[in-house]
């Protein structure tokens, strides 16, 4: 079964530090896309990044990047100069099942906390 | 434009009754998910819809649980016969057709069952 695992429950980082959080995933297919979304206490969930497997190059969207291992199903993602308004919960999410469905299975999420 | 919008927000009810959830997608995506979060945890899938295709129901928990659309538009979920573990938010989601395209979602509907 695929599975994707998030290890990290909670984080905190100071506002305008860097922080990583840590994805790992599981999957049979060879081409898949790759999702980081967020979920602020408003229950919203939003699109943060999303990354080809097929394109070797890193996606970047403003402060947020993903970094990208294919060989190790790894998928973290790196948040720059940290907001208070980026508080919120993080979920990575891959593609499951056959077809172009776009059927996702979500970690467990990673709860970060933005200090001021 | 509009998002996707969900309705109640909050729906509180008894074990045993049964309860309907709806969701309104984006006008023009074809694709309309509901997932399941319990407390703390991750969503899990529950039923995709594509088109005018054969719904994909293979993340219904069980036959308590089902779910229509009409067309590209409204759809609705359906428990029957609610239990308290059925207690959860529940999300719905709609996209373009295809795995690249960005899920947008809807606010979600909490549900207590008591």
């Amino acid at each position: 079964a695929q599975t994707v695992t998030q290890s990290q429950p909670e984080m905190s980082v100071q506002e305008a530090e860097t922080v990583t959080l840590s994805c790992t995933y599981d999957t049979s297919e060879n081409n898949y896309y790759l999702f980081w979304y967020k979920q602020p206490p408003s229950r919203q969930m939003i699109l943060v990044i999303r990354q080809e497997a097929y394109k070797q190059q890193n996606a970047t969207e403003n402060r947020f990047s993903v970094n990208f291992q294919k060989a190790a199903k790894s998928f973290s993602l790196k948040i720059s100069d940290s907001q208070l308004g980026d508080t919120a919960m993080y979920f990575c999410a891959s593609p499951f099942g056959s077809g172009n469905t776009g059927k996702l299975i979500f970690g467990q999420g990673t709860t970060l906390q933005v200090k001021p | 434009g509009a998002g996707v919008s969900q309705s109640p927000s909050n729906k509180v009810t008894e074990k045993g009754k049964d309860v309907e959830l709806r969701c309104d997608p984006i006008s023009g995506h074809t694709a309309l998910y509901w997932y399941r979060q319990r407390l703390g945890q991750g969503l899990e899938f529950l039923i995709y819809f594509q088109g005018n295709s054969a719904p994909d129901k293979s993340g219904l928990p069980s036959d308590r649980f089902s779910a229509e659309r009409t067309g590209e538009s409204v759809s609705t979920l359906t428990i029957q016969r609610t239990q308290q573990e059925d207690s959860a938010v529940y999300l719905c989601a709609s996209s373009l057709y295809g795995t690249y395209n960005e899920q947008f979602f809807g606010p979600g509907t909490r549900l207590t069952v008591l």
